[in-house]
């Protein structure tokens, strides 16, 4: 199937740094979201995108719509440990028939206190 | 707020058992997923569903089925589970197509 390649696969970070993470495709998307999953648990929706070049905030996270339409970005500013998880792109591809999403393998982040 | 309720936070099952997991949701949605999650593998698609008994093959279908008898619940079902369907297992459901998913907390599966 159609592939979201998300990067860093893990990153292991100190409490108080910035991070920032992306997704990319080959392929233009209609719609890109941005999911964390805390350990043991179901991914939760952290920010949605539908426009080419459209950054959205959520506190301390702030993700943009790549202008392109064939990336998206996530930025954590001041990171805590509460961050710790794995965070998913995911995205609507343009044109596709089904309009299921499509998942990025995940960005685990490890913050030391 | 959307709730998506999986049945079971841990089942632990025997090789050759037929295994039923469960997931309802309960703020009227079309369309429901079944997922599985594994290590460096990321999500993998199994069955979804977009009405009440229709279903569609997901990428990972095999070893798998599902039913959609009502519109709130979507049971994934392993004929007769095998060691390598030990996985975390997710359902989620959505409005409408392209918007985002609202996942349950999962199912960790073990086959013993």
């Amino acid at each position: 199937g159609q592939q979201l390649n998300q990067s860093p696969q893990s990153m292991f970070i100190q409490e108080g740094e910035d991070v920032s993470m992306n997704c990319t495709s080959s392929s233009i998307f209609n719609t890109w979201l941005w999911y964390k999953q805390d350990p043991g648990e179901g991914p939760v929706l952290l920010i949605a995108l539908y426009k080419a070049g459209e950054l959205t905030s959520n506190g301390r996270l702030t993700a943009q719509f790549g202008i392109t339409r064939k990336d998206s970005f996530l930025n954590i500013s001041a990171s805590i440990p509460s961050d710790v998880g794995i965070y998913f792109c995911a995205g609507q591809l343009f044109g596709g028939s089904q309009g299921n999403l499509i998942f990025g393998k995940g960005t685990k982040l490890s913050v030391k206190p | 707020d959307v709730k998506v309720t999986q049945s079971s936070r841990y089942l632990v099952k025997r090789t050759g058992e037929k295994v039923f997991l469960e997931c309802v949701q309960d703020m009227d949605h079309e369309n429901m997923f079944w997922y599985r999650q594994d290590p460096g593998l990321g999500l993998r698609l199994i069955y979804f569903s977009y009405d009440v008994k229709m279903k569609e093959k997901g990428d990972i279908p095999e070893g798998y089925s599902v039913s959609r008898e009502k519109k709130e619940r979507f049971s994934l079902i392993l004929e007769s589970a095998s060691t390598n369907q030990t996985s975390m297992y997710l359902c989620a459901s959505s409005k409408r197509r392209g918007q985002g998913y609202t996942f349950g907390s999962g199912t960790r599966l073990t086959v013993v």
